[in-house]
């Protein structure tokens, strides 16, 4: 099956810095690619999400970029505000079932 | 309009009793899917629902897991005889149908607590 590994596990950075987290995966067939942000005592919330003709897409300050040769996608956020801190989750699909990172904590100092 | 609802938000058991966890899923979505996410970790698969039926069980733990879903909506996991091990969050989600690419919504969880 697919095996998702997401790093780093931990990441603190400064308010207006840039955050980056990456994941590689398995499965050559997999072709979504969705990250999800968990805040505390909620559900994963989907944030962006990439499918495999695409290499780069972006919404606003979080960007996803992707490399089918490599089996590796990042989640790059810009100008990072405390709201964005959160455990952040990659995944990726072939078909409907999701499989997950581990996850990363992210963690926006003031 | 109304996300994916979760009940009850928190549960805890005495090991050996049997729980019931309910999810009601986005109206018109056709496929359901059951996670769980122990203390710390990522999600793990545990059922996918079409409709009613259910063509993969893969990820249930143990025969002491099942799931049911009825009228294209509801739907139970059902942990029997409970173990301190099945602690962890149970995370239900939705899509409008199934297929790679289908946002999956996620409900916010119950949380169980085996003493």
């Amino acid at each position: 099956g697919e095996n998702v590994e997401q790093h780093p596990s931990t990441l603190s950075v400064q308010e207006g810095d840039s955050a980056v987290i990456k994941c590689t995966y398995s499965d050559s067939a997999s072709n979504y690619f969705p990250w999800y942000k968990q805040e505390l005592g909620k559900g994963p919330q989907l944030i962006i999400d990439i499918r495999s003709n695409v290499g780069e897409k972006k919404d606003q300050r979080i960007a996803v970029t992707l490399n089918k040769t490599a089996k590796h996608f990042s989640l790059h956020i810009t100008e990072t505000q405390p709201e964005d801190s959160a455990v952040y989750f990659c995944a990726a699909a072939n078909d409907y079932k999701l499989s997950f990172g581990a996850g990363t904590t992210v963690t926006v100092r003031a | 309009g109304a996300g994916v609802s979760q009940s009850p938000s928190n549960k805890v058991t005495e090991k050996g009793k049997d729980v019931e966890l309910r999810c009601d899923p986005i109206s018109g979505h056709t496929a359901l899917y059951w996670y769980r996410q122990r203390l710390g970790q990522g999600l793990e698969f545990l059922i996918y629902f079409q409709g009613n039926s259910a063509p993969d069980k893969s990820g249930l733990p143990s025969d002491r897991f099942s799931a049911e879903r009825t009228g294209e909506s509801v739907s139970t996991l059902t942990i029997q005889r409970t173990q301190q091990e099945d602690s962890a969050v149970y995370l239900c989600a939705s899509s409008l149908d199934r297929g790679s690419g289908d946002t999956q919504y996620f409900g916010p969880g119950t949380r169980l607590t085996v003493l």
